[in-house]
C-alpha cells in the first residue's frame, strides 16, 4: 500500500520560533498534498492544499504568512510553523494523493505533536 | 459548502456484537465519495470503507460495511462481529469528484467507538 511519512513525529519548541515539518510520499509521486491540523479530542482541519510547484491553497481563516508551505518534488511537502506560540500547540497530519489516479484517494502520514512552551 | 454530521460523539458495544455509525451529509453535488475513516489510539488514519455516489450498490469490507441512502443523504457504516482492534475513532468523510477541483475531504466530527471485552 502507500506510505506516507512525517518527520519529526513529535517536537516540543520555545514561544518564537520556527518549526519545520516533512511530508514524505514514500512509494508514490504526490501532485497534491494536504496539510490538517487536529485539537484533542476534534476532527480533522483542513489547512492547506498543497500542490507541486505551485503556491499553497489556504483555507479560510489560515494565515498563510505564519504557516508556510512548500511542495518542491512530487514526494516532499513541507509545513513550517513560523514564530510558534503556545496556541499552535496541535496535532498536524499531512496526506498525499497520487498523481494520476482517477479519483484522489488521501494516504495519510502518522502526524505530528507540536507542544509549544 | 458541504458539510458531514455525526451525531452520536461516544458509543460502546461489547465484543461480538454488531454497531452502526450514523453520518449525515449536505450536498448540492450528484456525483461525490464518502469514506469512513478509523483513527486508533497510535492517531494514523486508516481507511475503512469508500463508497461513490453514483455506485447504488452498498460496500462492504469484510466485517464493515456501509448503509448509503443518496436521497436521504446518509451514510452510516455497520460494524459486524466487532473485536477490540475496533476501538478507535471513526470519522466520516465526504470528497467532491474529480473534475470540479481541488479534492478537499470533509470530516465529520467523530465518533468515539469503545469495544468492550
Amino acid at each position: 500500500g502507500a506510505v506516507v511519512s512525517q518527520h519529526p513525529s513529535r517536537v516540543i519548541c520555545k514561544s518564537g520560533t520556527s518549526v519545520k515539518i516533512e511530508c514524505r510520499s514514500l512509494d508514490f509521486q504526490a501532485t497534491t498534498m494536504f496539510w490538517y491540523r487536529q485539537f484533542p479530542k476534534q476532527s480533522l482541519m483542513l489547512m492547506a492544499t498543497s500542490n507541486e510547484g505551485s503556491k499553497a491553497t489556504y483555507e479560510q481563516g489560515v494565515e498563510k504568512d505564519k504557516f508556510l508551505i512548500n511542495h518542491a518534488s512530487l514526494t516532499l511537502s513541507t509545513l513550517t510553523v513560523t514564530s510558534a506560540h503556545p496556541e499552535d500547540s496541535s496535532f498536524y497530519i499531512c496526506s498525499a494523493s497520487p498523481s494520476g489516479e482517477s479519483y484522489n484517494e488521501q494516504f495519510f502520514g502518522p502526524g505530528t505533536r507540536l507542544t509549544v512552551l | 459548502a458541504q458539510t458531514v454530521t455525526q451525531s452520536q460523539p461516544e458509543m460502546s458495544v461489547q465484543e461480538a456484537e454488531t454497531v452502526t455509525l450514523s453520518c449525515t451529509y449536505d450536498t448540492s453535488e450528484n456525483n461525490y465519495y464518502l469514506f469512513w475513516y478509523k483513527q486508533p489510539p497510535s492517531r494514523q488514519m486508516i481507511l475503512v470503507i469508500r463508497q461513490e455516489a453514483y455506485k447504488q450498490q452498498n460496500a462492504t469490507e469484510n466485517r464493515f460495511s456501509v448503509n448509503f441512502q443518496k436521497a436521504a443523504k446518509s451514510f452510516s457504516l455497520k460494524i459486524s462481529d466487532s473485536q477490540l482492534g475496533d476501538t478507535a475513532m471513526y470519522f466520516c468523510a465526504f470528497m467532491s469528484p474529480l473534475i470540479q477541483g481541488a479534492q478537499k475531504l470533509v470530516f465529520g466530527q467523530g465518533t468515539r467507538l469503545t469495544i468492550n471485552p
